[in-house]
């Protein structure tokens, strides 16, 4: 069974940008979560998703949104990137309600 | 709110020997998951253990396993015969029993293991 998949790894931008990531979640599981990891603040949840609906959303700017398409795949989006959005941000998977979320391997973003 | 708290930042184990890394939480629920998390430098997050606050059992998986004190709010995670490849930051983390799926993180521990 294919694991929770994230693209891309790696990217760079500059400020004012804005950047698309992608999460393929473990084929069955309908919840698809978003968090942050910084060294200063750690990991910080973003948001959650349940069929194509926000369910839970963290203490961000709305810079940062995202979305759930019908095959559970979810995409985020941060606009105007700032030099503080630098961070990996990952992205987990659950069947729901057995507790346990599985985790992608991450996008690292940098923002110059 | 939900916190979690890890109190050591680092902690170093010889190979082979046991260790035991803290871990305290505040919730006001009675319902709720615990679980040990470990991140290796390729930085992929993979479910260590995992505890149902409602069993009074301690969770067991091979070398690991947590000592879970429901009144005093720890949870602990002991390894033994300790690897190499257990070198790792480890969190903890809490989740809501109902609801959601946000799990609130502890700030982690970086375990070194020693050859």
């Amino acid at each position: 069974k294919a694991g929770v998949t994230q693209t891309p790894r790696y990217l760079i931008k500059t400020r004012g940008q804005q950047v698309t990531l992608s999460c393929s979640p473990i084929s069955g599981h309908r919840s698809v979560s978003w968090y942050q990891q910084t060294p200063g603040q750690g990991l910080q949840f973003l948001f959650e998703y349940f069929s194509e609906t926000q369910r839970n959303k963290g203490n961000f700017p709305g810079r940062f949104s995202g979305r759930q398409f019908s095959n559970s795949r979810s995409e985020m989006n941060v606009s105007t990137l700032e030099l503080g959005d630098s961070a990996l941000y990952l992205c987990a998977s659950s069947f729901v309600n057995t507790g346990e979320l599985f985790f992608g391997e991450g996008s690292r973003l940098t923002v110059l | 709110a939900q916190t979690v708290t890890q109190s050591q930042p680092e902690m170093s184990v010889q190979e082979a020997e046991t260790v035991t890394l803290s871990c305290t939480y505040d919730t006001s629920e009675s319902d709720y998951y615990l679980f040990w998390y470990k991140q290796p430098p390729s930085r992929q997050m993979i479910l260590v253990i995992r505890q149902e606050a409602y069993k009074q059992q301690n969770a067991t998986e091979n070398r690991f396993s947590v000592n879970f004190q429901k009144a005093a709010k720890s949870f602990s995670l002991k390894i033994s015969d300790s690897q190499l490849g257990d070198a790792a930051m480890y969190f903890c983390a809490y989740r809501r029993f109902f609801g959601n799926e946000k799990l609130t993180f502890g700030t982690g521990t970086r375990l070194t293991i020693i050859p």
